[in-house]
């Protein structure tokens, strides 16, 4: 099974700053018949599920700020807030759908500094 | 736009059958493309994807749950269904309904989450 590690665990950001966290897949995720990733980030909320941000590793989901981006290939994989706001606060999970079981990261917990 | 809705008791006991049903709304579940997945979040195991099912009725399970769960798809109702067997407390969980796409397999549109405890 695919084993997906993000870093840190948690993340204490000031007001306007970067956010940056970290996914690692113990294997690629680049499909050669499309060149694409097949990796997507969540947000999720306290009491809320998941909310869709980012898939194919970079496209935004309809609807996501555009402070909110992804990037990386392969095996690594980062997401970026690039002026963090009070309603970013959340946990970050990263997504594998390179081939089933699908799987999660661990969670990256993001607080305000 | 999509709506899902997890129903099902809240509390079953060990070694009993936890059954739950998602109602879709907005959409048909057998619209093309579309897989119906199930996802359970514990606070020790994080989120864990448990499988998914095809209008069809053609499904796919993670292989570490596969010998205890079966999903199914009522197209009349507009509802899929999860079993997940032989219960014990590892299994206490938020337990979500997910849409995803074929080769497309990120989940885009998620049900609100039911808690569903196992305790005697």
């Amino acid at each position: 099974d695919l084993v997906m590690t993000q870093s840190p665990d948690s993340l204490a950001v000031s007001l306007g700053e970067r956010a940056t966290i970290n996914c690692k897949s113990s294997q690629s995720v680049l499909y050669s018949s499309n060149n694409k990733n097949h990796l997507a980030w969540y947000q999720q909320k306290p009491g809320q599920p998941p909310k869709l941000l980012i898939y194919w590793a970079s496209t935004r989901e309809s609807g996501v700020p555009d402070r909110f981006s992804g990037s990386g290939s392969g095996t690594d994989f980062t997401l970026s807030i690039s002026s963090l706001q009070a309603e970013d606060v959340a946990v970050y999970y990263c997504q594998q759908y390179y081939n089933t079981p699908y799987s999660f990261g661990q969670g990256t917990k993001l607080e305000i500094k | 736009q999509l709506q899902l809705q997890e129903s099902g008791p809240g509390l079953v006991k060990p070694s009993e059958t936890l059954s739950l049903t998602c109602t879709v709304s907005g959409g048909s579940i057998s619209s093309s493309r579309s897989y119906w997945g199930w996802i359970r979040q514990s606070p020790g195991k994080g989120l864990q994807w448990i499988g998914s099912v095809y209008s069809s009725g053609s499904t796919s399970y993670n292989p570490s749950l596969k010998s205890r769960v079966t999903m199914s798809v009522d197209t009349s109702k507009n509802q899929v269904s999860l079993r997940l067997n032989f219960v014990t407390a590892a299994d206490t969980a938020v337990y979500y309904c997910a849409r995803h796409l074929f080769r497309s397999s990120w989940f885009d549109f998620w049900g609100q989450g039911t808690l569903v405890t196992v305790s005697s």
